[in-house]
């Protein structure tokens, strides 16, 4: 079946501008996860949706960053204002119950890689 | 210090060769631990999760002490497709994933 999908796969925008980034999750799975990964670091946790609803969002670095997912299944990461510092991969993921148990795999998607120029 | 730390790598071995990872992780209340694998520019994958009795899979074993809050990866009789950076996960109570920096594994012939 399909796995999770991000588009664009590459955006570059320039400072000061607002970007939107898309992911479609694995159907029928609740939980969705985004995360940024920097140059030769790992991903880094942004916010979690279970639903409809953001149950985890203590990863966004600031304001400039939101994210919705109005239906429970798509989500948009919406960030104002861009600054170079937003340059990085953004990752979604999703998987079936959320939670984290061990049984629980997040399926992540190839990325959308944001330059802020 | 950070919540997941591994060895900094990056580990350049030849086919055949066993290698193990190194991590340790700083919260003692983490009760679900993985393994991912990520190649040069793709997302990352699960290649195992990590249990306190251990498990096996094929070449890559994974072991977990809880006392030492430490978790290693095995890969044995090293292949070509090995070479991928690794990264060690642990999840927090919410399910979002704490992913270490990752060890570069280069399996040269």
């Amino acid at each position: 079946g399909a796995g999770v999908s991000q588009t664009p796969s590459n955006k570059v925008t320039e400072k000061g501008k607002y970007v939107e980034l898309r992911c479609d999750p694995i159907s029928g799975h609740t939980a969705l996860y985004w995360y940024r990964q920097s140059l030769g670091q790992g991903p880094e946790f942004l916010i979690y949706f279970q639903g409809t609803g953001a149950a985890d969002d203590s990863g966004l670095p600031n304001d400039r960053f939101f994210a919705v997912r109005p239906e429970g299944s798509v989500s948009t990461l919406k960030i104002q204002r861009t600054e170079r510092g937003d340059s990085a991969v953004y990752l979604c993921a999703s998987s079936l119950t959320g939670g984290g148990g061990p049984t629980d795999t997040q399926y992540f998607g190839p990325g959308t890689r944001l330059t802020v120029l | 210090r950070k919540e997941v730390e591994q060895d900094p790598g990056p580990f350049n071995v030849p086919e055949g060769a066993t290698v193990a990872f190194n991590c340790t992780y700083s919260n003692s209340a983490s009760q679900s631990f993985f393994w991912y694998r990520q190649d040069c520019r793709k997302e990352p994958k699960l290649l195992m999760s990590v249990y306190s009795s251990g498990n096996e899979d094929g070449r890559f074993t994974a072991q977990l002490n809880r006392a030492s809050q430490y978790i290693s990866l095995l890969i044995r009789d090293s292949k070509l497709s090995d070479s991928a950076t690794y990264l060690c996960v642990v999840v927090r109570s919410q399910g979002n994933l704490i992913f270490g920096k990752g060890t570069k594994l280069s399996v040269k012939p």
